[in-house]
């Protein structure tokens, strides 16, 4: 069946560092959502993305949306304390309602 | 808050007890989802309803029975559960299911089976 691997699976960093997850899909995705779930909490929408190649900011957080629709990334520029948590990606395979959440990156940022 | 509440947020139950867990959405969205968090293990889909019918059942045990009479409502109805049932059950609801709306997720039923 369908899968989608996220690496690294936890990532510890110095406050101030930057810090990247990767998401990959076994199959072409219509569009991939990302979702931060904060420790003990639930998880929060991030962002969209639909295109090939679309890349989109949100601050210090940077996402982008592989060529082939297969792969996405999330790149957080000089990470913040507040950066704590589990950060999932979603992908949804065209003429399905299921989305796929990927294996999750737990970050960790060290004051 | 996020507009999706669930109840009860803690549920310890016996493997022959028989429990329901409640969801209820206030943003008028049209799709609900019931998903299991495990530890060490993603986010895994249960079911999928829209506008009340059920669009998906990612091959869910018979012991897990939801029912969604409205929109803005989705049970899930547990008997005979295992041990390793044990989970966070969390519900979403988004404004449709198709073209990629995003789900708004309650905070979860923490259960535990004994």
């Amino acid at each position: 069946g369908q899968q989608v691997m996220q690496i690294p699976q936890y990532q510890h960093v110095q406050e101030g560092e930057d810090f990247t997850t990767y998401c990959n899909s076994s199959t072409t995705l219509s569009n991939i959502q990302w979702y931060k779930q904060r420790p003990g909490g639930h998880p929060v929408f991030l962002i969209q993305l639909v295109k090939s190649g679309e890349v989109k900011k949100q601050k210090r957080l940077t996402f982008q949306f592989g060529e082939a629709k297969k792969n996405s990334s999330l790149h957080i520029t000089a990470t913040q304390t507040t950066d704590v948590g589990t950060y999932f990606c979603a992908g949804l395979t065209s003429g399905t309602y299921k989305y796929i959440f990927g294996t999750g990156t737990r970050l960790k940022v060290l004051a | 808050e996020t507009g999706v509440t669930q109840t009860p947020r803690h549920l310890v139950m016996g493997m022959t007890n028989k429990k329901s867990l409640k969801c209820e959405q206030h943003l008028g969205h049209n799709a609900m989802y019931w998903y299991k968090q495990s530890a060490k293990k993603p986010l895994e889909l249960m079911f999928v309803y829209n506008f009340k019918e059920q669009t998906e059942n990612n091959s869910v045990p018979s012991r897990f029975s939801p029912e969604c009479p409205n929109s803005s409502h989705l049970f899930l109805h547990l008997h005979t559960l295992q041990p390793e049932d044990s989970a966070l059950y969390l519900c979403a609801s988004s404004q449709d299911v198709e073209a990629g709306y995003e789900q708004y997720f309650g905070p979860g039923t923490r259960l535990t089976v004994t």
